[in-house]
């Protein structure tokens, strides 16, 4: 079974549209992430989520939009989207949010591009 | 703040040489330092980490050691294959960034037969 998967894989979409991407982990972890990879790989966190609360907001446009219905899913909306937003984003999760020493797990990714 | 500074890539490499991707760091709390890898098309692995001065961590070969005084956590594996080729990233832990991942830019080696 897959410990943090992430869906769509791959997401081509216009410029201005609405899309959402989903997460999932089973590991039983408290807290999830997104990060953002950008085209020379450079990878950096937008969000973090601990037990479905927000505790990281780096600064990221307001079009992104985070949400955590429960502990083992985190979404990502990004409303009007715009072509620097393509990307390859991943989630991650780790046991608790307070732990300088914990893994963080990493989904798969998903490969953004907007036209 | 935290910052995290990897040796440029591309590295190539024949397959069966040593391998090191030098990694210093700048925290002002007390960092965990980690070694992820990505390979083409995948997501991050975890290829091994150190939470404490004089650590050191080690998974398939390759190795990394925690140096409080150099502030460095250089990677190194002694005969590299071709299956290495991957993008690798060091990256630190500290309550600073709310216990985030801070990346350095990431290293791409590739390994000729």
């Amino acid at each position: 079974d897959t410990a943090v998967s992430q869906t769509p894989k791959y997401l081509v979409t216009q410029m201005g549209n609405d899309k959402s991407i989903k997460c999932e982990q089973n590991l039983g972890h408290d807290t999830m992430y997104w990060y953002k990879q950008d085209s020379k790989k450079f990878l950096k966190i937008m969000f973090s989520y601990n037990n479905k609360e927000l505790i990281i907001n780096e600064t990221v446009p307001n079009r992104f939009s985070p949400k955590s219905p429960d502990k083992a899913h985190l979404n990502l909306h990004i409303n009007s989207l715009e072509l620097g937003d393509s990307a390859v984003y991943f989630c991650a999760s780790s046991q608790t949010q307070t732990s300088r020493q914990e893994t963080q797990y990493f989904g798969p990714g998903t490969r953004l591009l907007v036209l | 703040g935290d910052s995290v500074t990897q040796m440029e890539g591309p590295v190539t490499l024949s397959e069966e040489a040593f391998l090191t991707i030098n990694c210093t760091y700048t925290a002002t709390g007390y960092p965990s330092l980690f070694w992820y890898v990505q390979y083409p098309g995948e997501g991050l692995q975890l290829l091994l980490k150190a939470t404490k001065a004089d650590d050191k961590g080690s998974n398939k070969g390759f190795e990394a050691t925690y140096r409080k005084e150099t502030t460095s956590f250089h990677l190194e594996k002694g005969s590299v294959q071709v299956s290495d080729s991957a993008v690798y990233f060091c990256a630190l832990r500290t309550s600073n960034s709310g216990y985030a991942l801070n990346f350095g830019k990431g290293t791409s080696l590739l390994v000729t037969p």
